[in-house]
């Protein structure tokens, strides 16, 4: 079974500066890893497929990179909506099933 | 644009089942699997299981003895039922449409979310 950490746990970061989140994979995932951002309240949205492909309508600021079982997702500018929890997530193709790793809540410094 | 619409029964007591169903609406149902994804307070995001269209499932192995997914093509829905419910199971349960791009997969459309008490 493939468990997924991610680093830090919680992440001071001042508006404008750059946001660094980690996800590391017990195994080589090859890129099957999406990131997703969950506000207060809010259902999570997809950020980042396939490792760094941003999905529909996503800010150019976040940025997906990364291979084998090392992660990383960056925004580059941070803005205050960008508070957040953020989960890496990884599909494994046989037999089908999903793990997400445990999240990087952002807070705005 | 496609909306994920769920709703289900709120506040149960330990050993009731868990009844959930969510509606597809605004976009073709099939080609698609929808999964099942909770959150317990304060925690993070588990995986509950997932069913196409045509009823193939595939479970989280931690939950699979008392889950069960369904489908009913006609309305454009998918349930899920989780028996003996406990403590632990309080939760919020959101419904996901999962889609895979070459073979990556992610989910693209949330539902809002139930808010499951067991007590």
């Amino acid at each position: 079974e493939i468990v997924m950490t991610q680093s830090p746990a919680t992440l001071s970061v001042s508006p404008g500066e750059r946001a660094t989140l980690s996800c590391r994979a017990s195994q080589n995932i090859d890129n099957n890893l999406a990131w997703y951002q969950q506000k207060p309240g809010q259902a999570p949205r997809v950020l980042i497929y396939g490792t760094s492909t941003r999905a529909t309508g996503i800010p150019a600021r976040f940025s997906g990179s990364g291979s084998g079982t090392e992660f990383t997702l960056t925004i580059s500018s941070l803005q205050s909506e960008d508070l957040a929890v953020y989960y890496c997530q990884y599909y494994n193709n046989w037999p089908p099933r999903v793990t997400f790793g445990p999240g990087t809540k952002v807070d705005i410094k | 644009q496609v909306q994920l619409q769920q709703w289900g029964a709120g506040l149960l007591k330990p050993s009731e089942t868990l009844s959930l169903t969510c509606g597809v609406s605004n976009e073709s149902f099939i080609g698609y699997y929808y999964s099942w994804v909770r959150q317990s307070p304060g925690k993070g995001l588990e995986w509950i299981g997932e069913i196409n269209h045509s009823g193939n499932t595939n479970h989280n192995p931690s939950l699979k003895s008392r889950v069960s997914l369904s489908v009913d093509r006609s309305k454009n829905q998918v349930s899920l039922r989780l028996r003996f419910v406990t403590a632990a199971d309080t939760a919020v349960y959101y419904c996901a449409r999962g889609r895979i791009f070459i073979s990556y997969f992610y989910m693209d459309v949330w539902g809002k979310g139930t808010t499951v008490t067991v007590s």
